[in-house]
């Protein structure tokens, strides 16, 4: 059984950056797509992006500048860093794995991670 | 690029059955049939209940099902349960190699 786990600071200062790690248990990260999205409180779910195993990723447009995802797969890990953070990107952070293909589903997620951005 | 359109909420009594739906463009859900729907009980992890429109998850009571219609996904639920109550996304393959979400659904069960 896969299952996915969030970790990182939990809190940062506007303009600072935030960094989450996903690690993969149960399972190999290798030929899968795997995918971090976001829900500010109150509002509905938002994609971030996903990167293959083989490293290639593809970013929500609206954050691409501020985005960079990166896989360790010696570690099954993958992580998220977001840059110049603002109090919109306070919100619960969730890793999910997809399939072999970009378009598939988001089968396994993780429990969530709350990130919040304050002076 | 704007998040699918499903309604804010939508509501039914035990043992009825009520339909949400997710309307894209012919770039997202009417271009493909990779339209997914997931379960999100708040507090928890969202959970995947039907992918590649019409297909159950692994273990997904038959009570669900998907359809699409031109630029429209839908997802119905019948014989309504209480632990049904939850909100629900819809989520689309894009012609920019990309996924969106809908805005999401409020399901109460009366």
């Amino acid at each position: 059984q896969v299952q996915l786990q969030e970790s990182g600071p939990g809190l940062a200062k506007p303009s600072e950056t935030l960094s989450l790690t996903c690690t993969v248990s149960g399972g190999s990260i290798d030929s899968f797509y795997w995918n971090w999205v976001r829900q500010p409180a109150g509002k509905g779910l938002e994609w971030i992006g996903h990167i293959y195993s083989s490293g290639r990723t593809n970013y929500n447009s609206s954050l691409k500048t501020r985005v960079t995802m990166s896989v360790d797969t010696s570690k099954n890990q993958f992580s998220l860093k977001l840059t110049s953070v603002t109090a919109a990107d306070t919100a619960v952070y969730y890793c999910a794995r997809g399939g072999g293909r970009k378009w598939d589903a988001f089968h396994v997620w993780g429990q969530g991670t709350m990130f919040t951005v304050s002076s | 690029q704007s998040a699918l359109t499903q309604p804010a909420s939508v509501s039914g009594s035990p043992g009825q059955s009520i339909t949400i739906t997710c309307t894209g463009t012919g770039s997202d859900v009417g271009g493909y049939y990779y339209v997914s729907w997931y379960q999100h009980h708040p507090g928890k992890a969202p959970k995947l209940i039907i992918y590649d429109v019409s297909d159950r998850s692994s273990g997904v009571s038959d009570r669900f099902s998907g359809s699409k219609s031109g630029n429209t996904a839908s997802l119905t639920i019948s014989g309504l349960r209480t632990e049904d109550e939850a909100d629900y996304y819809c989520l689309s393959y894009t012609v920019s190699g990309t996924v969106i979400f809908g805005g999401g659904t409020k399901l109460t069960v009366l």
